[in-house]
């Protein structure tokens, strides 16, 4: 089936270092969705990517679909501590999930 | 927006006893609802699939007799464990979806999890 893999599995930055986590998929992708889920909570959206080549930005976070569909990468710039969390790309209908890339940023 | 909400968030309970818990769409309705779970800093491992009024879709090594999901309108869907052991325990996270168009916007809206603890 379907498999969606994340890398890395974890990044410890300074803040204000930059951030990127990617995802790929042994399939071609219709959408990706990507998620942040803080420690203890659930996972919140953030964006989804349709389009090949797709490229979305959300002030400090930068997302963008591979041309072939079967990757997609999140950006992060200057980092802040409120960035901490695990992300996690998730594709498909059912929405399988990477394994996610738990970022830990120190002040 | 939209509003999942998924209750109860935390239960304890005996084993060999069954446990309910519901996840409701708030403001909009969920023609699909999925049914996930989730160990320690880990990703979240999708169950089932359930659709309003058919029979829910699990996926491989899950078992149906043991995690019976009821998806009865378009804003309820339940998953009870049936007979909970120990290692059952675990996270246990509906999410919903609404139409193409507030996918697009909302993505899938998840529950706020519930906690399972079988003693």
């Amino acid at each position: 089936g379907q498999q969606v893999m994340q890398i890395p599995q974890y990044q410890h930055v300074q803040e204000g270092e930059d951030f990127t986590t990617y995802c790929n998929s042994s399939t071609t992708l219709s959408n990706i969705q990507w998620y942040k889920q803080r420690p203890g909570g659930h996972p919140v959206f953030l964006i989804q990517l349709v389009k090949s080549g797709e490229v979305k930005k959300q002030k400090r976070l930068t997302f963008q679909f591979g041309e072939a569909k079967k990757n997609s990468s999140l950006h992060i710039t200057a980092t802040q501590t409120t960035d901490v969390g695990t992300y996690f790309c998730a594709g498909g209908y059912a929405l399988n999930f990477g394994k996610g890339t738990s970022l830990l940023v120190t002040p | 927006g939209a509003v999942v909400s998924q209750h109860p968030s935390r239960v304890i309970c005996k084993s060999g006893t069954s446990v309910k818990i519901e996840c409701r769409s708030l403001d909009f309705q969920a023609t699909t609802m999925f049914w996930y779970r989730q160990f320690p800093k880990k990703s979240l491992m999708l169950m089932a699939t359930s659709n309003e009024g058919s029979k829910a879709t699990y996926e491989q090594g899950v078992e149906k007799d043991k995690f019976l999901i009821n998806h009865a309108s378009l804003t309820l869907s339940t998953l009870t464990v049936t007979s909970a052991h120990p290692e059952d325990s675990s996270f246990y996270i509906c999410s919903a979806r609404a139409g193409t168009e507030r996918a697009m916007a909302y993505g899938y809206t998840f529950g706020s999890g519930t906690r399972l603890t079988v003693v």
